[in-house]
C-alpha cells in the first residue's frame, strides 16, 4: 500500500504560479504510474498530467500542456506539479494518485485546493 | 478524445434492492495486451473517488461482493445488488486504455 499526502494548494492570481507536492509513503511508490487529477466545483474529475514509474515518459491534457509540468522523484518518494500562466478554469482540487502493478492497485491522497481568482 | 456516457444521470434507489448503471465508451477499450482499461469509481460528497472495479469485473480490495462490473468493447455495467444506505453518492466510469485517460459524467445514485 501507499499513502499520499498533497499540499501546496492555495489561492493564486491568474497569471500566477504554483508548485504542488505530493508525499508518497510505502514500498510500492517506485511502481507507481502517477497521476495528477482534478476536479473542479461541482465537475466530473478530469486528468491534468501523468507519469510513468521512472518519471521519464509523461502525459498532459491539451488544456494545461505548455503550462504544467508533472515529475516524479523515487528518491525523495514524492511526486509534483508545476503550475504555470494559471487561469480561472484552473480552480479545482487536485488528487495525487497511484497506479501499480498493471493498474491493479490503485491509491488516492485527499486532494489539495488550488483558486484561481483576482 | 474518447468519451464515454453513462446512463442514467440520476439513479433513486430503494434500500434493498439491485440497480445497474451502463457506461458506452465512443470506441473500444480493449488495449493490444488484451486488457480492457475500464474502471469503476465511487465518490462520497467532500471525500476523494474510490476505486471499486478495476480492468471491467475485477473488485478492489475491501469492496463488498454486492458490487460487479461487466462488458466488453464498448458497452459495460456496474450493478449494485441489494443497496445499502452507504452506496450513496456519484458513480463514475473511466478508461485509461486511451491518452488523455477520461471519465464519465457521472450516476448520482440516491436512496429513495
Amino acid at each position: 500500500e501507499v499513502q499520499l499526502v498533497e499540499s501546496g494548494g492555495r489561492l493564486v492570481q491568474p497569471g500566477g504560479s504554483l508548485r504542488l507536492s505530493c508525499a508518497a509513503s510505502g514500498p510500492i511508490f517506485r511502481r507507481c504510474w502517477m497521476s495528477w487529477i482534478r476536479q473542479a466545483p461541482g465537475k466530473r474529475p478530469e486528468w491534468a498530467a501523468h507519469t510513468n514509474p521512472d518519471g521519464r515518459d509523461k502525459y498532459y491534457v491539451d488544456p494545461v500542456k505548455g503550462r504544467f509540468t508533472i515529475s516524479k522523484d523515487n528518491v525523495e518518494n514524492s511526486l509534483y506539479l508545476q503550475m504555470n500562466s494559471l487561469r480561472v478554469d484552473d480552480t479545482a482540487v487536485y488528487y495525487c494518485v497511484c497506479w501499480a502493478d498493471q493498474a491493479s492497485l490503485n491509491f488516492w491522497g485527499q486532494g489539495t485546493l488550488v483558486t484561481v481568482s483576482s | 478524445d474518447v468519451v464515454l456516457t453513462q446512463s442514467p444521470l440520476s439513479l433513486p434507489v430503494t434500500l434493498g434492492q439491485s440497480a445497474s448503471i451502463s457506461c458506452r465508451s465512443s470506441q473500444s477499450l480493449l488495449y493490444s495486451d488484451g486488457n480492457t482499461y475500464l474502471n469503476w469509481f465511487h465518490q462520497r460528497p467532500g471525500q476523494s473517488p474510490r476505486r471499486l472495479i478495476y480492468k471491467v469485473f475485477n473488485r478492489d480490495s475491501g469492496v463488498p461482493e454486492r458490487f460487479s462490473g461487466s462488458g466488453s468493447g464498448t458497452d459495460f455495467t456496474l450493478r449494485i445488488s441489494r443497496v445499502e444506505a452507504e452506496d450513496v453518492g456519484v458513480y463514475y466510469c473511466i478508461q485509461h486504455t486511451y491518452w488523455p485517460h477520461t471519465f464519465g459524467p457521472g450516476t448520482k445514485v440516491e436512496i429513495k
